[in-house]
């Protein structure tokens, strides 16, 4: 598509319950990030894929968060036993062609390409 | 530890008056520095990255400076279609962003 996609747009969920957040990102795009929204407060970065690879996971607020990334593309955030604290905004962004800028000339050629998000309200 | 802080939190201008928002951080190493625009209900939307001291990129009513610990972020005549949150952000490990909280911006004719 011409943008990254997620998908619900909303979602509304009862304390306890699963819910799985996808992402779909522009085609081409090797790179993949989660970050959370919280009301008033700036974004936080969640996980980082390269391909299918999950190499930074350190935002990850607990062990109920995971991500998965299958055929380089599609992304699935899974919160496990929702809490009253997971209610934010979950958004999603991608890059090209690769995470790392290394050594190469500065450019725009890495930024993020965000999209628009899934709210997500625990009840 | 990378760190981000924008000031004011918020910032009500009238339309015509122009003003700067700021972005300071801490950062061992820049590899970039980036401000977003946000409308209510949609992800954040690319405007500029910044690389190194001294470093000046303009789109229309907005430019970007930066400095060795700050970003500013200038508004020229805004206009009310200009109201929005803006986001700055350094690129982390991974090129993953840090941001700060952001700046509500209100344009008011």
């Amino acid at each position: 598509g011409a943008g990254v996609s997620q998908s619900p747009s909303n979602k509304v969920t009862e304390k306890g319950k699963d819910v799985e957040l996808r992402c779909d990102p522009i085609s081409g795009h090797t790179a993949l990030y989660w970050y959370r929204q919280s009301l008033g407060q700036g974004l936080e970065f969640l996980i980082y894929f390269q391909g299918n690879s999950a190499p930074d996971k350190s935002g990850l607020p607990s062990d109920r968060f995971s991500a998965e990334r299958t055929g380089g593309s599609v992304s699935t955030l899974t919160i496990q036993r929702t809490q009253q604290e997971d209610s934010a905004v979950y958004l999603c962004a991608s890059s090209s062609p690769d995470g790392l800028a290394g050594d190469r000339p500065p450019s725009s050629y890495n930024e993020q390409f965000f999209g628009p998000g899934t709210r997500l309200t625990v009840l | 530890e990378d760190q981000v802080t924008q000031s004011p939190e918020a910032l009500r201008l009238q339309e015509g008056e122009s003003s700067s928002l700021n972005c300071s951080y801490t950062v061992s190493g820049l590899r970039g520095l980036f401000w977003y625009r946000q409308d209510p209900g949609k992800g954040p939307e690319f405007l500029f990255t910044l690389y190194s001291a001294g470093e000046e990129k303009e789109k229309e009513r907005l430019k970007a400076t930066l400095t060795k610990k700050e970003s500013f972020l200038h508004i020229t005549a805004p206009k009310p279609e200009d109201s929005a949150t803006y986001l700055c952000a350094v690129r982390g490990g991974y090129n993953k962003l840090i941001f700060g909280a952001g700046t509500r911006l209100a344009v008011h004719p």
